[in-house]
């Protein structure tokens, strides 16, 4: 397994395009987490999934955000009307539901530019 | 509302000396804490962490302390290497949830 990986890496879109990015989480992980991280500032929550349930979403999470876990496995998250505020990395994570609390594992992040 | 708080945006520190990195919370209801260091164009990685009933915790050079009376905990490095050299965020979540609240970071610099 390598990992969280995150597709794309990077994407640039132009204001009002919807955009969707990809997070493939550590196989035997059943909770997913999104976060998006903005310069100068630390990771900031969006949403996160417990096998296929969306278990709690941010208010930062308008309703031109939607994220989604089928099957329980990958997730997407997508932005429809993209604006220059939605500009940032977006973050998933996974971790395992073993009640420790330990901390999740990071992908790399897809980077989004709204031009 | 910054419910963690990393007052210092940057340290730097020596070869071989201590680096301190300190995090304020806000919240009495923050439970768990976890440090996490990032290096550019990565995911943040997982550090160590320390639970409320608790007031230290240790793992190899990393040490995490935790004052609940001052809502405080602090991450130290014995002894710092360049390689140590990242943003370090701590971050925090009460029971119930498995949402962190992070604070927004501290850039260490080891100079060799």
């Amino acid at each position: 397994d390598t990992g969280v990986s995150q597709d794309p890496r990077h994407k640039i879109t132009k204001r009002g395009q919807n955009v969707t990015f990809r997070c493939d989480p550590i196989s035997e992980h059943n909770r997913l987490y999104w976060y998006r991280q903005t310069l100068g500032q630390g990771p900031e929550f969006l949403t996160y999934f417990q096998n296929e349930a969306q278990l709690e979403k941010s208010r930062l999470l308008s309703d031109r955000f939607s994220a989604e876990r089928p099957k329980g496995s990958f997730s997407t998250l997508e932005i429809q009307r993209t604006e220059q505020g939605d500009s940032a990395m977006y973050l998933c994570a996974s971790s395992l539901a073993s009640g420790t609390g330990d901390g999740y594992t990071f992908g790399s992040g897809t980077r989004l530019t709204v031009v | 509302d910054q419910q963690v708080k990393q007052n210092s945006p940057s340290l730097s520190v020596q070869e071989g000396r201590i680096s301190i990195l300190n995090c304020d919370y806000t919240n009495s209801m923050f439970d768990y804490f976890l440090w996490y260091k990032k290096y550019p164009a990565e995911g943040p990685t997982f550090l160590i962490s320390i639970s409320s009933i608790k007031d230290k915790n240790e793992d190899g050079r990393f040490t995490v302390f935790l004052n609940k009376s001052a809502k405080h905990l602090s991450l130290h490095i014995v002894p710092s290497q360049p390689g140590d050299s990242a943003v370090y965020f701590c971050a925090a979540r009460s029971s119930g949830t498995y949402k962190y609240i992070f604070g927004t970071g501290t850039r260490l610099k080891v100079l060799a």
